[in-house]
């Protein structure tokens, strides 16, 4: 029983493409969040969602676009991709925002960008 | 803004030893929450234990329990009886505890522990 599931785990691509990376979970968690965690694993939020609806957008370029299209799914998608996007994504998800705080995480998609 | 600081970015113990890792943050908030991951070769992000800003028990989760200074800004994890399945990254991070909706954690940079057997 898979709580927070990305797909792939691994993607690898050339430099231009455009690509997406798909988030699900079966938590019944409200909201939803993308990291990205660098070659030298430092760790950083993305975006958030909560309902459906952007709540946090860090300092991210807007060749990043992530999509809610419900509470349970958030995909990113990624255009005219470069070498430095290439990095661990992990989305992860936590209950309503007046109450608990934990935030659960996938596995993580290993990006590499040639 | 909020940052957290591990200072020590490797640490290595003995099997069945004990072992403290060190986390230390900066805020002004007075109402906040205190996390530590770990992220084993699997690359998988696991909640080890968190603590409420406004508790002053420390939290205890089985072999690993948290020294929390509040005053300090210190969030310790203390591994006891450590395994080998114990080695892995260990990320101390921090969240607000704030009525809106911009909840993110923030993190350190991590430690890398190995437990030898």
């Amino acid at each position: 029983d898979t709580a927070v599931s990305q797909t792939p785990k691994y993607l690898v691509t050339q430099m231009g493409n455009d690509k997406s990376i798909k988030c699900e979970q079966n938590l019944g968690h409200d909201t939803m969040y993308w990291y990205k965690q660098d070659s030298k694993k430092f760790l950083k939020i993305m975006f958030s969602y909560n309902n459906k609806e952007l709540i946090i957008n860090e300092t991210v370029p807007n060749r990043f676009s992530p999509k809610s299209p419900d509470k349970a799914h958030l995909n990113l998608h990624i255009n005219s991709l470069e070498l430095g996007d290439s990095a661990v994504y992990f989305c992860a998800s936590s209950q309503d925002l007046a109450r608990t705080d934990t935030q659960y995480f996938g596995p993580g998609t290993r990006l590499t960008v040639l | 803004a909020q940052t957290v600081t591990q200072s020590q970015p490797e640490m290595s113990v003995q099997e069945a030893e004990t072992v403290t890792l060190s986390c230390t943050y900066d805020t002004s908030e007075n109402n906040y929450y205190l996390f530590w991951y770990k992220q084993p070769p699997s690359r998988q992000m696991i909640l080890v234990i968190r603590q409420e800003a406004y508790k002053q028990q420390n939290a205890t989760e089985n072999r690993f329990s948290v020294n929390f200074q509040k005053a300090a800004k210190s969030f310790s994890l203390k591994i006891s009886d450590s395994q080998l399945g114990d080695t892995a990254m260990y990320f101390c991070a921090f969240m607000k505890n704030n009525a809106g909706n911009n909840r993110k954690l923030i993190w350190g940079l991590g430690t890398s522990l190995g437990v030898n057997p």
